[in-house]
């Protein structure tokens, strides 16, 4: 069966620090692959997909970036972390087009 | 690009009520859309989608193509109900587009 598996679950950063988060999948090939941000009162904010290897589209303009060195490994990144870039990260895959999203556990981000 | 819009960001019922989460879309064409939800401390997680015409936990949510909606609805709201509530279109493309969801407090 397939799993996603991101993290930290937590983590705790100073302003101006570098940003590493990771999400890998098992269990499947070539999934879709997306990063999300919850916030309060403003939901859930696609920031990037991938649809394979080396391809990522970024939704929001904004301060984060995205990877995906592996297939099944996706990277949310940032040179230097703003307060504004605390929240709830969330990675998912999803197997085709149009189809369920299947989410990780999420990551709280706390910059400080 | 394919939008839905989730009006209610919090929606408040007594226990034994009927709840209807409301979700309108933008989108043109034959939609498949899904309804996510997110228990405390849980993960996000699909609910339902239109296509299978399924009721899942006793909730159900029909396609009214003439009105845009993809309303979420259960006719006795039960505490465990309490979650955040998560409408989303299949995107442009690749993309998910989720709404903004709706927190329903189901009180005793």
């Amino acid at each position: 069966s397939q799993t996603i598996h991101q993290w930290p679950a937590t983590l705790v950063q100073p302003v101006g620090s570098p940003l590493s988060l990771e999400c890998t999948v098992e269990g499947t090939s070539n999934p879709n692959l997306y990063w999300y941000r919850q916030a309060a009162g403003r939901g859930l904010q696609l920031l990037f997909y991938s649809v394979g290897i080396g391809q990522i589209s970024s939704e929001v303009p904004q301060n984060l970036s995205a990877s995906r060195p592996q297939d099944r490994q996706f990277i949310l990144s940032s040179k230097k972390l703003l307060l504004s870039d605390s929240g709830f990260y969330l990675c998912a895959w999803s197997p085709n087009r149009g189809t369920e999203a299947f989410f990780g556990q999420g990551t709280r981000l706390t910059v400080v | 690009a394919q939008r839905v819009t989730q009006p209610e960001k919090l929606l408040s019922v007594f226990k034994g009520a009927p709840v209807e989460l409301k979700c309108n879309y933008s989108y043109s064409g034959s939609p498949e859309l899904f309804w996510y939800v997110q228990y405390s401390r849980q993960r996000l997680q699909l609910l339902l989608r239109h296509i299978s015409r399924e009721s899942i936990k006793g909730f159900t949510a029909d396609l009214n193509k003439g009105e845009t909606s993809f309303h979420l609805k259960k006719p006795f709201a039960q505490e465990e109900d309490s979650a955040m509530y998560y409408c989303a279109p299949p995107g442009s493309g690749y993309a998910l587009n989720f709404g903004k969801g709706t927190s329903l407090l189901v009180t005793p």
